[in-house]
């Protein structure tokens, strides 16, 4: 079964351009999330999906930042324009409503460098 | 606020030797991960804890918890060169859905 995949897994770009990133939940997965860590900081909390819906969209650091997820299955995740502070891995996660609920499977993370 | 500390954040040892990382969190909370982390990898779970004094061990690692003290504790026994990696513990964030507050994170390096 393939694990929860991202896209692209490193990025290098200037300071004002847009990038996006894509994360491809494991199938069945109702519940995604994105979270990252940017340099020498702790893993922090994004914003979560179940299906399509947005259910806490908090850690989301500004209006900078556009979370989708159409059709409840891939998401995006839109920085624009990106802003030097922005570098760091972003981490996406899937996890299923019921079943092995409580654990998170994590993607390989998508490295962003603004330069 | 939840806060989760990690101790140590770094640290080098020997094959064959014994030793525990801690994590501490300042809030209830039921439910706390570990996750390992190898250069350029992905995060894998390694251990769910649900519950006060709930004991997981999975070949030479072995997870605790303690919901009153608000401690978990990752112990490995006869460290060996595969396990060396970053461990993560995170802590469910029990006002919200899921959302995870991470500690910083223990290198751990083992040298043969």
């Amino acid at each position: 079964e393939a694990g929860v995949t991202q896209f692209p897994s490193h990025s290098v770009i200037e300071k004002g351009q847009t990038v996006t990133l894509r994360c491809d939940p494991i199938s069945g997965h109702d519940n995604l999330y994105w979270y990252r860590r940017v340099m020498g900081k702790e893993i922090k909390f994004l914003l979560h999906f179940v299906k399509e819906s947005k259910q806490d969209e908090s850690g989301m650091p500004n209006n900078r930042f556009l979370a989708e997820r159409t059709g409840g299955t891939y998401s995006t995740l839109k920085v624009q324009p990106a802003e030097l502070e922005d570098s760091g891995v972003y981490f996406c996660a899937s996890s299923q409503v019921s079943g092995e609920r409580n654990t998170i499977y994590f993607g390989e993370g998508s490295w962003l460098t603004v330069v | 606020e939840l806060k989760v500390e990690q101790n140590p954040l770094f640290l080098s040892m020997q094959e064959g030797k014994n030793y525990t990382i801690y994590c501490n969190y300042s809030t209830t909370s039921d439910r706390l991960y570990w996750y390992r982390q190898d250069p350029g990898k992905s995060l894998e779970s390694l251990f769910v804890l649900l519950s006060n004094g709930a004991v997981k061990q999975e070949g030479r690692l072995m997870a605790s918890l303690d919901t009153k003290a608000r401690l978990s504790t990752l112990h490995i026994t006869a460290a060996v060169h595969d396990l060396s990696a970053t461990y993560f513990c995170a802590v469910l964030y029990m006002d919200s859905n899921y959302q995870l507050i991470w500690g910083a994170g223990t290198k751990l390096i083992i040298k043969p």
